[in-house]
């Protein structure tokens, strides 16, 4: 089993909708949680880290739940340049997994 | 502040042939990883330093591929002789310390292609 799973995709929207998609991880013991969104051909870039209260960053909304061992990520709003691959990413002992990522279409 | 730099870009080579890549990290950053992305897939770490030191290599496959750090800033993946399965994506990270609240910064990574 993967360290962190993540649903491909692809979720195609429209301008203007709400997508939302999760990733769940193995290990109970994780420390912490973050979204990393990468551009096709570029590198992975900090979207947000992931709190256990849960957290805002303007259009995203990221929550943890830990007793099931998932997070999830919101995208309201959606625009143009929110198309790419949303990596999900945990933290164990000095060590980032990450998911094979989610891809998000915005279209016009 | 310029981010992390790697070169080159891309590589093409054939089987068998020896490979090197280069990254040099954000200015102060201590800690520097080197991943392997292939297509469709999260990056993966192939071995975490802290200055000079590999404190994490468990997942280099160390019959063909090697890393230094010399003097705890620039690094040097290589791999030798190189495979088909070694196309991928090479990508370089660093952080100011090593610890969960850091954010790893990545570089653009080097593309290679091995026919």
């Amino acid at each position: 089993r993967k360290e962190v799973e993540q649903d491909p995709g692809p979720f195609n929207v429209p301008e203007g909708a709400t997508v939302a998609f999760n990733c769940t991880y193995s290990n109970s013991a994780s420390q912490s949680f973050f979204w990393y969104r990468q551009d096709c051909r570029k590198e992975p870039k900090l979207l947000m880290s992931v709190y256990s209260s849960g957290n805002e960053d303007g259009r995203f909304t990221a929550q943890l739940n830990r007793a099931s061992q998932y997070i999830s990520l919101l995208i309201r709003d959606s625009k143009l340049s929110d198309s790419a691959t949303y990596l999900c990413v945990v933290h164990n002992d000095y060590k980032l997994s990450f998911g094979a990522g989610t891809t998000v279409t915005v279209r016009a | 502040e310029a981010g992390v730099v790697q070169s080159p870009r891309y590589k093409i080579i054939e089987k068998k042939q020896p490979v090197a890549f280069w990254c040099n990290p954000i200015s102060g950053h201590n800690t520097l990883y080197w991943y392997l992305q292939n297509l469709g897939q999260g990056p993966e770490l192939l071995i975490r330093y802290e200055n000079e030191e590999a404190v994490d290599d468990s997942q280099l496959p160390k019959d063909r591929f090697s890393a230094e750090r010399l003097k705890g800033v620039d690094s040097t993946l290589k791999i030798q002789p190189a495979e088909l399965g070694d196309s991928a994506v090479y990508l370089c990270a660093s952080s100011s310390r090593d610890s969960s609240t850091d954010t790893q910064y990545f570089g653009p990574g080097t593309r290679l292609t091995v026919l």
